[in-house]
């Protein structure tokens, strides 16, 4: 079946630092791929989203690349602030085999934590 | 515009008890989420209606569990009878058109804890 690995939190750095948040996939299909914010004590919310390779999925100075020949979907910003602290949740959604829709399945999430 | 609107935000019960979770999607949203998230188990997906139809409810724990929609501005997730391996975070989300294929707008979630 579909699933999402994404590299284990908390990652923790300091302001204007570089972020990469690893994330790769398994799908059967060909899905579309997106990453999820959580902010403390919020629900999820769409951050970016990629539907078919090679595309660029681009909000708040995050980028992601939708690569199709390693599987991957890493999430980038190039200099980060206390206020991008928060979990990020990488998914993919893929047509399933029962009723065809397009089931999104979700990673465990990784926490950032950006200090001062 | 108002979000997905969810109702307790809170609620604090003990084993046995029955409980109820409501949740408002977005009007004119035709696709709703019930999802549960624990620190054990993450993210996971509950069921799945489509135009007030469940599609999917393979991720339903077990027969204590139950899910409705009546109509398309209201749902419901209810247990009975409750046991603390519920005690979690449980969001509701909806999107506008078939799952997956858009965004989905999360609720603020209601945080569960069976005694």
């Amino acid at each position: 079946g579909d699933s999402v690995t994404q590299m284990e939190g908390p990652v923790t750095l300091s302001e204007e630092a570089f972020l990469t948040i690893n994330c790769t996939y398994t799908a059967t299909g060909y899905p579309s791929l997106f990453w999820y914010v959580q902010y403390p004590g919020e629900g999820l919310q769409l951050l970016l989203k990629a539907t078919k390779a090679d595309d660029k999925g681009s909000n708040k100075g995050f980028e992601a690349t939708y690569r199709k020949e390693t599987t991957s979907f890493h999430l980038e910003k190039g200099s980060v602030q206390v206020s991008d602290s928060a979990v990020y949740f990488c998914a993919l959604s893929d047509i399933t085999n029962s009723g065809g829709y397009q089931k999104v399945t979700f990673g465990t999430g990784t926490k950032l934590q950006v200090i001062p | 515009d108002a979000g997905v609107i969810q109702s307790p935000r809170h609620e604090v019960t003990e084993m046995g008890q029955e409980v109820t979770l409501r949740c408002k999607p977005i009007s004119g949203h035709n696709s709703l989420f019930w999802y549960r998230q624990t620190m054990m188990r993450g993210l996971e997906l509950l069921i799945y209606f489509n135009n007030n139809v469940p599609i999917d409810d393979s991720g339903m724990p077990e027969d204590r569990f139950s899910a409705k929609m009546p109509n398309a501005s209201f749902s419901t997730l209810k247990i009975q009878p409750s046991e603390p391996r519920d005690s979690a975070v449980y969001f509701c989300a909806s999107s506008l058109g078939l799952a997956g294929a858009n965004e989905q707008f999360f609720g603020p979630g209601t945080r569960l804890t069976v005694l």
